[in-house]
């Protein structure tokens, strides 16, 4: 399984655009990227997947570079309600049913008032 | 109803004593999965059901963790003689095969 790095820690502000962004060098061909959320005292929550180019959802929109080897999960004007720490994992999602899913540290991401 | 359910939410043991922790998975999923959080870190695999064959048991630290989902639904996780260094979350996902794991809330044990 492809190896993620992506920033420990972030802070913004309430109504700000967040960026994060997460490395995946060694991606493979059939690899999808997927992006999940977690608050605490809670289980992670699965916010966006996708392979290339541009995915939007109602909750964030994901970008993947041409080369793959890298994304970056944008959160619209977050509000104190999106603090939590969002995982980056690479898969092979599609073909692979028991397909565990990889954590690394994640990001935690502090929205201030 | 419709999430993953887990059951105790904490549970608090000294050490030698043996736990049993619960997952009750969203009804029709095939794939049931535990994962293990330490405090601070992200989720690491323990094992997985396809209904109520274990087909990956490689995440287990040791052979006092066992697992089992006998009639392909409800599923169970054993800690047996438990250690402080398994005190951790214990989550619960389930999902279709293949598809988006939905994650239960965990539950937290806490070994004395």
């Amino acid at each position: 399984l492809a190896k993620t790095t992506q920033p420990i820690s972030m802070d913004s502000y309430e109504g700000q655009e967040v960026n994060i962004t997460c490395s995946h060098n060694n991606i493979a061909t059939n690899d999808y990227i997927t992006w999940y959320q977690q608050f605490p005292s809670q289980g992670p929550r699965f916010i966006i997947q996708g392979y290339k180019t541009k995915v939007t959802n109602e909750v964030a929109s994901l970008f993947i570079p041409a080369d793959r080897k890298s994304s970056t999960l944008s959160l619209p004007r977050v509000s104190l309600s999106d603090t939590a720490v969002y995982y980056c994992l690479v898969g092979d999602v599609a073909n692979n049913a028991g397909n565990m899913l990889t954590f690394g540290g994640g990001t935690r991401l502090m929205v201030k008032p | 109803g419709a999430g993953v359910s887990q059951s105790p939410r904490y549970k608090v043991a000294k050490r030698g004593q043996d736990v049993a922790l619960r997952c009750d998975p969203i009804s029709g999923h095939v794939s049931l999965f535990w994962y293990q959080q330490a405090l601070g870190q992200g989720p690491e695999f323990l094992t997985y059901f396809q209904n109520e064959a274990q087909l990956d048991k490689s995440g287990l630290p040791s052979d006092r963790f066992f697992a089992e989902r006998p009639e392909g639904s409800v599923s169970t996780l054993k800690i047996q003689r438990t250690q402080q260094e398994d005190s951790a979350v214990y989550l619960c996902a389930s999902s279709l095969v293949p598809d988006t794991q939905y994650f239960g809330p965990g539950t937290r044990l806490t070994v004395l």
